[in-house]
């Protein structure tokens, strides 16, 4: 089975701080990516990576970079955190090829005050 | 810019029903339709995918295309309490890579 693991289940940092959120994933997929998800808007993509030290753009990058420096490995960097960017975050695995079924982690619960 | 659109519900369905779950998705070249659950407080978790070549059975479980209409159905038979979830519809999107997401639809299985 996939196994998607996220450094922090629950997370409460204060506006400005700057936050590191890392995934790990271990069945040596290609593909990796970040989602927030709040009520009433969904799954939205913030950024993702197609391969080591590559990195995308998704829906809503602003506020966020990435970090992408070993393939089992992406981290999602909030560079000065805001209360806007309270949200679940997700991270999620493709084995790529074709092959475009993602596999979750836990999810973070970030709370910014 | 593509989209997948789901009704939000709740839709409530008394347990041992049939429960019904749609998606429609924009564009008529999507190829892959994947249906995830996702319990409250959890992340999503795959439960059926489906090609455009065809319908899928997996349990109670029961993915169906229709191309025509391009919408993408989920059948739960037998629904039980623990199916009670928000159900998300994804279509592969323009690359290789990435999903395009529907709200979810929230499922309540009423004892």
């Amino acid at each position: 089975d996939v196994k998607v693991t996220q450094s922090s289940r629950y997370l409460v940092k204060r506006t400005g701080e700057k936050v590191f959120l890392e995934c790990v994933q271990d069945m040596d997929h290609e593909n990796m990516f970040w989602y927030r998800q709040d009520p009433g808007l969904g799954l939205r993509l913030i950024y993702f990576s197609y391969d080591v030290k590559m990195k995308e753009k998704g829906d809503i990058p602003e506020g966020y970079s990435v970090s992408r420096e070993k393939k089992e490995r992406f981290s999602l960097i909030l560079e000065s955190a805001s209360t806007n960017q309270t949200s679940m975050y997700l991270c999620a695995s493709s084995l790529g090829g074709g092959a475009v079924e993602q596999f979750f982690g836990p999810g973070t619960r970030l709370t910014v005050l | 810019q593509k989209e997948v659109e789901q009704n939000s519900g709740p839709l409530s369905v008394p347990e041992g029903a049939i429960a019904s779950l749609n998606c429609t998705y924009s564009d008529r070249g999507s190829q892959s339709f994947f249906w995830y659950r996702q319990y409250s407080g959890k992340s999503p978790e795959l439960i059926m995918f489906i090609y455009s070549n065809g319908d899928k059975e997996d349990g109670r479980f029961t993915a169906q295309l229709n191309k025509a209409s391009q919408y993408v159905s989920l059948l739960i038979r037998d629904s039980q309490p623990s199916d009670s979830a928000t159900y998300l519809c994804a279509v592969n999107g323009d690359s290789n890579y990435q999903l395009i997401w529907g709200a979810g639809t929230k499922l309540i299985i009423k004892p």
